[in-house]
């Protein structure tokens, strides 16, 4: 149980084009979802959470406009990169987030998505 | 982005022997802490968790210890096989306004098994 989809896994656009990638929980219904980047060699950068039926939270430095986030569904959220630059390629990870009991206490769980390489040329 | 963009340390652990990672991380308000595996071009996986009023946690061959006082939790791999190669990220979760829950990642550590 508990699976996310990402897709695509590989993307490669021209500079100036847009890219979405999508997050699906398969099995769960996820009200919250985490958007992060990772550069090589690098550890994962939270860009945004996700709250479907509200506006993104982005993390500071994150250019709204330019990664635009919509959570339509319990179970699909999209990050679009928009007027995507060189600059913007990067590996792209999806978290949902989930409702566990762990320890005797309700927690969260979190599963993430198999990632999106982005290639801007 | 609150994590670091710090280039990845290495530990190099011969087969067999233990494994030792560490992490410091940043807000005293985390309650509760992650442990993932993160093998090349996929996402993290989880490993082990453990809540802010525990200080040691085990699992099949790991345990997360925690200690508070210096915000620093340490994830220890017995008997470190081949597989065990990846990166490992720790993972801090606290609350913010709205009832939110929010995840934000450690650097990060390679860890190499010499066969």
């Amino acid at each position: 149980g508990a699976v996310v989809s990402q897709h695509p896994s590989r993307v490669i656009c021209k500079s100036g084009t847009s890219v979405k990638i999508e997050c699906r929980s398969l099995d769960f219904q996820a009200t919250t979802m985490f958007w992060y980047r990772q550069f090589p060699k690098q550890s994962l950068m939270l860009m945004a959470t996700s709250n479907e039926g509200s506006k993104a939270t982005y993390e500071q430095g994150v250019e709204k406009d330019k990664f635009l986030i919509n959570h339509a569904s319990l179970t699909l959220s999209t990050l679009t990169v928009t007027s995507a630059h060189p600059e913007d390629s990067s590996f792209y990870i999806c978290s949902a987030q989930r409702p566990i009991v762990s320890q005797g206490r309700q927690l969260y769980g979190y599963t993430f998505g198999s990632g999106t390489r982005l290639t801007v040329v | 982005g609150e994590s670091v963009g710090l280039h990845l340390p290495t530990l190099s652990v011969q087969e067999g022997d233990n494994s030792i990672i560490n992490c410091a991380y940043s807000n005293s308000a985390s309650d509760y802490f992650i442990w993932y595996k993160q093998e090349s071009g996929k996402g993290p996986q989880f490993i082990i968790d453990i809540r802010s009023n525990m200080d040691k946690r085990q699992g099949q061959r790991v345990t997360v210890l925690l200690n508070k006082t210096v915000k620093h939790l340490s994830l220890q791999i017995a008997a470190t096989q081949p597989g065990d190669s990846a990166v490992y990220f720790c993972a801090e979760n606290r609350r913010i306004s709205g009832g939110y829950q929010k995840v934000t990642f450690g650097t990060g550590t390679k860890l190499q098994v010499i066969p």
